[in-house]
């Protein structure tokens, strides 16, 4: 399968815990994005990567929140100290920047839980 | 980006075309029109897109209006595995560092009857 990955596919945790989330993306696309959907609305933008480089961050992506992608290729989304409305399905996605567009390839999604 | 109107929910029987309309008044020159789909607890799906002209995939194909201000995805054969919610968006990726972002709405919900 070479689609976009993400592990784990569901998350249970407790609050004031830390989560990690991973997401491997299609391998040739050089930039990767960060969603997160809360139930009922549609996926809302978190930040995104063009190769290693973090290029924008929303307002949504609090000081707990950290993303990596070292070396341009998986990356990770940290949540410090969870609260209860972290509690979301966060996506990954990848694209190829030139061309025609840059179309968005989607992960199946990690559900985070916060207790 | 520029905002997309959508209907709320449609509904449509099972082989049927499905004509999904979307309205996207302030598009400016550089915006593509990007349709995606999410079926229940999965990520969203990438269907079509286009800058001016109609396009056709295996999927589907997309119908933007000459002033671009309106666009129609359309389904040909609709399945109930198309029941799904379908969300229109315009997007500046005409290139440079600061773009590609999608903003989803809240989409038109699409249930496919037998």
């Amino acid at each position: 399968d070479t689609g976009v990955s993400q592990n784990p596919r569901h998350k249970i945790t407790k609050r004031g815990q830390n989560v990690t989330f991973r997401c491997d993306p299609i391998s040739e696309h050089n930039r990767l994005y960060w969603y997160r959907q809360t139930l009922g609305q549609g996926p809302e933008f978190l930040t995104y990567f063009q190769n290693e480089a973090q290029l924008e961050k929303s307002r949504l992506l609090s000081d707990r929140f950290s993303a990596e992608r070292p070396k341009g290729s998986f990356s990770t989304l940290e949540i410090q100290r969870t609260e209860q409305g972290d509690s979301a399905m966060y996506l990954c996605a990848s694209s190829l920047v030139g061309g025609r567009g840059y179309e968005q390839y989607f992960g199946p999604g990690t559900r985070l839980t916060v207790t | 980006d520029a905002k997309t109107t959508q209907p709320t929910s449609m509904d449509c029987a099972e082989g049927r075309a499905a004509n999904l309309p979307c309205n996207h008044s302030t598009i400016s020159g550089n915006e593509y029109v990007y349709w995606y789909r999410q079926i229940h607890s999965q990520g969203p799906q990438y269907i079509i897109h286009g800058l001016k002209n109609n396009e056709t995939n295996e999927m589907a194909s997309l119908i933007i209006t000459e002033d671009r201000k309106s666009s129609t995805l359309i389904l040909p054969h609709a399945t109930l595995r198309d029941t799904a919610v379908y969300y229109c968006i315009v997007s500046n990726t005409a290139g440079g560092t600061s773009y590609g972002k999608l903003t989803f709405g809240q989409g038109t919900i699409l249930t496919v009857h037998p």
